[in-house]
């Protein structure tokens, strides 16, 4: 049972170049979410999805795509990384609304 | 979504009970308090959820005031391995709501040896 699990843990890009981060659960949660986290700051929902082939925007979307196409995987694409884009990662699931969330342990980007 | 206070920082002696407060004087009816903790830079990990009783769990109590403005977290007895970024949050109840859980700057709790 490995949780959730992010891929890659690592990556640089350049400006304008695209990714796709996988974000995969194998604990049968119906909710998925995609945070970000910068440097002394606390976490930033991007996108988050309540089940597969749904998906909704958080606080922070722009820039950022998503897509829900198996209940255990949620993919985060960025489409032309900017320099902005560069922070932690962190994707999490969760049985429910009021369940606690699992997180993975992140992926580092850093775009130049 | 109601605001959580926290204090940035607080120190705890290993082996002693680490209390760490929460503000959410906003709080609505339909809101639960989490609270996770983010151990050098790892995910976060879920520690405790309550509505208004008290709840307990193996890793720590989480208190409820009565009027349900504050709460508090406590390891009953700190190791060095609970110095982490604890976060308190506050999150709605149903799927009604799109809102989601939102993380602030959360308290730094250092275990000194």
């Amino acid at each position: 049972n490995a949780g959730v699990t992010q891929t890659p843990k690592f990556r640089v890009l350049k400006t304008g170049q695209s990714m796709t981060l996988l974000c995969a659960q194998d604990m049968n949660h119906e909710y998925m979410y995609w945070y970000r986290q910068d440097p002394g700051m606390g976490l930033r929902l991007i996108h988050y999805s309540v089940g597969e082939g749904t998906t909704a925007k958080g606080e922070v979307p722009d820039g950022y795509n998503v897509s829900r196409l198996k209940k255990q995987n949620f993919l985060l694409g960025l489409e032309s990384a900017a320099p902005s884009q560069t922070s932690v990662y962190f994707c999490a699931s969760s049985y429910s609304w009021d369940y606690g969330y699992t997180f993975g342990s992140g992926t580092r980007l850093t775009v130049v | 979504d109601a605001k959580t206070t926290q204090p940035p920082s607080m120190d705890c002696a290993e082996g002693r009970a680490a209390n760490l407060p929460c503000n959410h004087s906003t709080i609505s009816g339909n809101e639960y308090v989490y609270w996770y903790r983010q151990i050098h830079s790892q995910g976060p990990q879920y520690i405790i959820h309550g509505l208004k009783n008290n709840e307990t769990n193996e890793m720590a109590s989480l208190i409820i005031t009565e009027d349900r403005k504050s709460s508090t977290l406590i390891l009953p007895h700190a190791t060095l391995r609970d110095t982490a970024v604890y976060y308190c949050i506050v999150g709605p109840i149903s799927s009604g709501s799109a809102r989601q859980l939102t993380f602030g700057s959360g308290t730094q709790l250092t275990v000194l040896p």
